[in-house]
C-alpha cells in the first residue's frame, strides 16, 4: 500500500516571501501520479499542481512549483510570493496508474498561514 | 466553484440514525468519488463509481453504502451512525480519471452526537 508522509503540521511565511512544504511517499509502482491540492478556509479542495512520474521536469503552475525527486521519493512544493490568499492547508497526494485511477493517497496536511 | 455541488452542507443526528448525502458531479463527469475527511484519519477514500458502476472501494465501512444514478448524481447512506462516523464528506468528479484531477465539492459536515 501507498502511504505519503507531510511532516511540516504547521508553516508560516511573511507575505511575498518563498516557502516550501515537504512531502515524501512510499510506492513499489514505477508509473504513478502525484499532486498538490489546496484546502482553504472554505474547506473545499482545490488542485494547486500535478506531477507525473514519468516526467523527469518538474512542474510549475505560476507562483508554484514542484521539487520532484523519483529515487528519493521526495514532492516538495515551492510557493513563490507568497499572497494571503496562499493560507490554507495543503495536502500532498499520490496516484497509482491501472487499478488505482482515481483513487487519491492523501498525506495528513500542512497548515500554511501567510502573515502579512 | 468547482461546479460540484453536494447538499445538505451541514447535518447534525444522533447515534444509530441513518442519513443520505448526496452529490451532483460537473456537467459531463462520469466518475464520482467519495472521501471522508476526519481529525483522526485524515483525507481517506470510499468509494468511487464511472457512469453508474462501482469502480474503485477504499475504506468504507459495510454500514456504508453509495450509488450512482443514470443520472450520475450519486448518494452516499450511512446507517447505524457512531459518534466516530463525524465527518467531512466529500464528493469529488473527474471526466478523466488518469488524470488525477479532482473537482470536490464544498463538502458535507455530519455530526452524530
Amino acid at each position: 500500500a501507498q502511504t505519503v508522509t507531510q511532516s511540516q503540521p504547521e508553516m508560516s511565511v511573511q507575505e511575498a516571501e518563498t516557502v516550501t512544504l515537504s512531502c515524501t511517499y512510499d510506492t513499489s509502482e514505477n508509473n504513478y501520479y502525484l499532486f498538490w491540492y489546496k484546502q482553504p478556509p472554505s474547506r473545499q479542495m482545490i488542485l494547486v499542481i500535478r506531477q507525473e512520474a514519468y516526467k523527469q521536469q518538474n512542474a510549475t503552475e505560476n507562483r508554484f512549483s514542484v521539487n520532484f525527486q523519483k529515487a528519493a521519493k521526495s514532492f516538495s512544493l515551492k510557493i513563490s510570493d507568497s499572497q494571503l490568499g496562499d493560507t490554507a492547508m495543503y495536502f500532498c497526494a499520490f496516484m497509482g496508474s491501472g487499478t488505482s485511477y482515481g483513487k487519491l493517497t492523501f498525506g495528513q496536511g500542512t497548515i500554511l498561514t501567510v502573515h502579512p | 466553484d468547482s461546479g460540484v455541488t453536494q447538499t445538505p452542507k451541514h447535518l447534525i443526528t444522533a447515534t444509530g440514525q441513518r442519513v443520505t448525502l448526496r452529490c451532483s458531479p460537473r456537467s459531463g463527469d462520469l466518475s464520482v468519488y467519495w472521501y471522508q475527511q476526519s481529525l483522526d484519519q485524515g483525507l481517506q477514500f470510499l468509494i468511487q463509481y464511472y457512469n453508474g458502476e462501482e469502480r474503485a472501494k477504499g475504506n468504507i465501512l459495510e454500514r456504508f453504502s453509495a450509488q450512482q444514478f443514470p443520472d450520475l448524481h450519486s448518494e452516499l447512506n450511512l446507517s447505524s451512525l457512531e459518534l466516530g462516523d463525524s465527518a467531512l464528506y466529500f464528493c469529488a468528479s473527474s471526466v478523466e480519471v488518469r488524470t488525477g484531477e479532482l473537482f470536490f465539492g464544498e463538502g458535507s459536515r455530519l455530526t452524530v452526537l
